[in-house]
């Protein structure tokens, strides 16, 4: 079935450094969408890309999806403690619009 | 205001105590589904359901039971919990599809002794 994979699981940063994260899925996407989850909270949507290279930028955040809609990536420029949480990648199943694959997440933590 | 509701919120139960956890939203959205995260596995759906009476299985439904019968609720049943069933919990629910935004529930936190 559908696998993505999604690095680094942790990352910690000093405030005002930058932060990336990457999501690779085993099969083409139809889309990809970004959550991220705040610690003891739940997933929140972030954005969602559909179309092959898109880049797409909401303030200091960054989403890239790949030419060949297979990987993704997420990048925060100048950390802010208000980013700490985990950030995960999901894709839609391809031929099966109910399944829904997550990635692993990456959690990032910001020293101030 | 538009919301994902799920109870209880936290539960202790023991092996083989049949338990049910609710899932409710008022958005109108045609779509629902369930998933646990545990630590190092990111979220894993177990259920979903495109429609009222209309579900299947996601990648992990082993050890659980889900119904939709009315649009709105969409209950996660563990007939016989066992320990490997702690986790965290969610709901979600999105307008047509997983193509769609989802929208989670706060969680819910078992644990099986």
């Amino acid at each position: 079935g559908q696998q993505v994979m999604q690095i680094p699981q942790y990352q910690h940063v000093q405030e005002g450094e930058d932060f990336t994260t990457y999501c690779n899925s085993s099969t083409t996407l139809s889309n990809i969408q970004w959550y991220k989850q705040r610690p003891g909270g739940h997933p929140v949507f972030l954005i969602q890309l559909v179309k092959s290279g898109e880049v797409k930028k909401q303030k200091r955040l960054t989403f890239q999806f790949g030419e060949a809609k297979k990987n993704s990536s997420l990048h925060i420029t100048a950390t802010q403690t208000t980013d700490v949480g985990t950030y995960f990648c999901a894709g839609p199943g391809r031929t099966n619009a109910g399944k829904s694959t997550f990635g692993d997440g990456t959690t990032l933590t910001v020293k101030p | 205001e538009a919301q994902v509701t799920q109870n209880p919120r936290y539960l202790i139960t023991v092996t083989g105590k049949k338990l049910t956890v609710t899932c409710s939203q008022n958005m109108n959205h045609e779509y629902m589904s369930w998933y646990r995260q545990d630590p190092g596995l990111g979220l894993r759906q177990i259920y979903y359901s495109m429609n009222v009476e209309v579900t299947d299985k996601g990648d992990v439904p082993e050890g659980y039971k889900v119904s939709r019968k009315e649009k709105r609720n969409f209950p996660l049943i563990l007939e016989s919990p066992s320990p490997n069933q702690t986790s965290l919990y969610f709901c979600a629910s999105s307008l047509f599809d997983s193509q769609e935004t989802q929208y989670f529930g706060p969680g819910t936190r078992l644990l099986v002794l």
